[in-house]
């Protein structure tokens, strides 16, 4: 089955750039989702098919998708964005299954 | 207001059963597929289920695969995920989520999640 490698935590102060990496094989050719939770709150879709934002969600949260990484990028970080992301994409060699990557812890210094 | 609201978690023993249930409303329940989400305590989301708009297609993880069965009511704007021969690994709060796109994909992302229930197996 899939694997996505996310690491397990990423640091940054107030105002910086927190960027968190997403690895798999060949990942750049599927459409990679990104969600972020809360404590004790449900998963929010920050980030689909790659680059797109759903509305409400902050020109400030971006993504990219290449190679074996995809990568989600908070620009002008706020205490409000710690959370744990989650990236997520669709599994075509394995009966539909969909593989989400173990979680990234984001702490705002 | 698209709203999912799951129910029907609790405690069980090991190889005991519970049915959870998802009731929709704000949308066109019978134009979405559907999913079960879990997440254990302290852990990431796992993917359990998923099934087409029209119950045509359905599809498991393999850690549950014929223990689980997921099915929906479209005239009920419900969704339910019967758990069977459950372990103590199947701890975990159980969201209901909606495919973001209309119609049969099962390939996409989850726009809209639930609270979620506890799902407790331990003797």
């Amino acid at each position: 089955s899939y694997v996505l490698t996310q690491p397990p935590s990423v640091s940054v102060a107030p105002g910086q750039t927190a960027r968190i990496t997403c690895g798999g094989n060949n990942i750049g050719s599927k459409s990679v989702h990104w969600y972020q939770q809360k404590p004790g709150q449900a998963p929010v879709l920050v980030v689909y098919d790659d680059s797109d934002r759903p509305s409400g969600i902050p020109e400030r949260f971006s993504g990219s998708n290449s190679g074996n990484t995809a990568t989600l990028t908070i620009s002008r970080v706020e205490a409000g964005d710690e959370a744990d992301y989650y990236c997520q994409v669709w599994d075509s060699s394995s009966d539909h299954q969909r593989v989400f990557g173990g979680g990234t812890k984001l702490t705002v210094l | 207001e698209v709203q999912l609201v799951e129910s029907g978690g609790g405690l069980v023993k090991p190889g005991g059963s519970l049915r959870l249930s998802c009731a929709a409303s704000g949308f066109t329940f019978s134009s979405y597929s559907m999913n079960w989400v879990r997440q254990a305590p302290g852990k990431g989301l796992e993917w359990v289920s998923s099934i087409s708009s029209s119950s045509s297609y359905i599809y498991y993880a393999d850690s549950v695969k014929g223990r689980f069965t997921i099915s929906r009511d479209n005239a009920k704007n419900s969704l339910y995920l019967q758990m069977n021969s459950l372990r103590a690994e199947d701890t975990a709060v159980y969201y209901c989520a909606r495919d973001a796109r209309p119609g049969s994909t099962l390939r996409g992302h989850f726009d809209y999640w639930g609270q979620g229930t506890l799902v407790t197996v331990s003797s």
